[in-house]
């Protein structure tokens, strides 16, 4: 069975800083892997997805993810953070072909501090 | 994106009553929709798969008996929550999935959640 490991319960970052969200996976397949973002009172929403190709993805609202097969991680990265980013990001893996199996992480809150 | 709506967004119910809470794909069609129960400071932890005209899959460890789901047309699943009791006080998510089962050309998209809350 997947699972995801997300280390960091809660992060703290200045406007304007960079950012990186970690994430661990375990899966013996090549894995389907999923970033979300959940605010308050909305739906979780797609960040960025990696099915296969290249292991950089670019996903909306300016965030990036590496994926790197050797160290099992798919961290998230953006590289200026906006007061707006501050939610709860969780990091996901699938199986069975694509999102019929996924599995969240714990998550990871941002709080973006002025 | 797609949207997908839930309601009630909120319900309090007493202690042995049954809810029902409604998933909706509004603005494209979902054969297949899933359940998420979600704890406070936890993950999304799926509870099942709903599947347009078909039983639902549920997954290891959730009763079936208890969390009634139904999947009568491909916009609408509901989930029913019977004789409710204060462990099952929590915040349950729906999904819908657009586009091909089993394959890399589909994306899940959420509702906003239910908080249900059994006094």
């Amino acid at each position: 069975a997947q699972s995801v490991t997300q280390p960091d319960i809660h992060i703290t970052v200045s406007e304007g800083a960079s950012l990186e969200l970690r994430c661990n996976y375990s899966y013996g397949a090549t894995p389907y892997l999923f970033w979300y973002v959940q605010s308050p009172g909305q739906g979780l929403q797609l960040l960025l997805k990696y099915f296969s190709g290249d292991t950089l993805v670019q996903g909306i609202k300016g965030f990036e993810a590496e994926f790197k097969r050797s160290q099992s991680s798919f961290n998230l990265r953006k590289p200026s953070v906006h007061w707006s980013d501050a939610a709860e990001y969780f990091c996901a893996v699938g199986a069975g072909g694509g999102y019929q199996k996924v599995t969240f992480g714990t998550g990871t809150k941002l709080q973006v501090i002025p | 994106g797609a949207v997908v709506s839930q309601h009630p967004s909120w319900v309090i119910c007493k202690s042995g009553t049954s809810v029902k809470i409604e998933c909706r794909s509004l603005d494209f069609q979902a054969t297949t929709m899933f359940w998420y129960r979600q704890f406070p400071k936890q993950s999304l932890m799926l509870m099942a798969t709903s599947n347009e005209g078909s039983k639902a899959t549920y997954e290891q460890g959730v009763e079936k008996d208890k969390f009634l789901i139904n999947h009568a047309s491909l916009t609408l699943s509901t989930l029913t929550v019977t004789s409710a009791h204060p462990e099952d006080s929590s915040f349950y998510i729906c999904s819908a999935l657009q586009g091909v089962p089993f394959s890399s050309y589909n994306e899940q998209f959420f509702g906003p959640g239910t908080r249900l809350t059994v006094l």
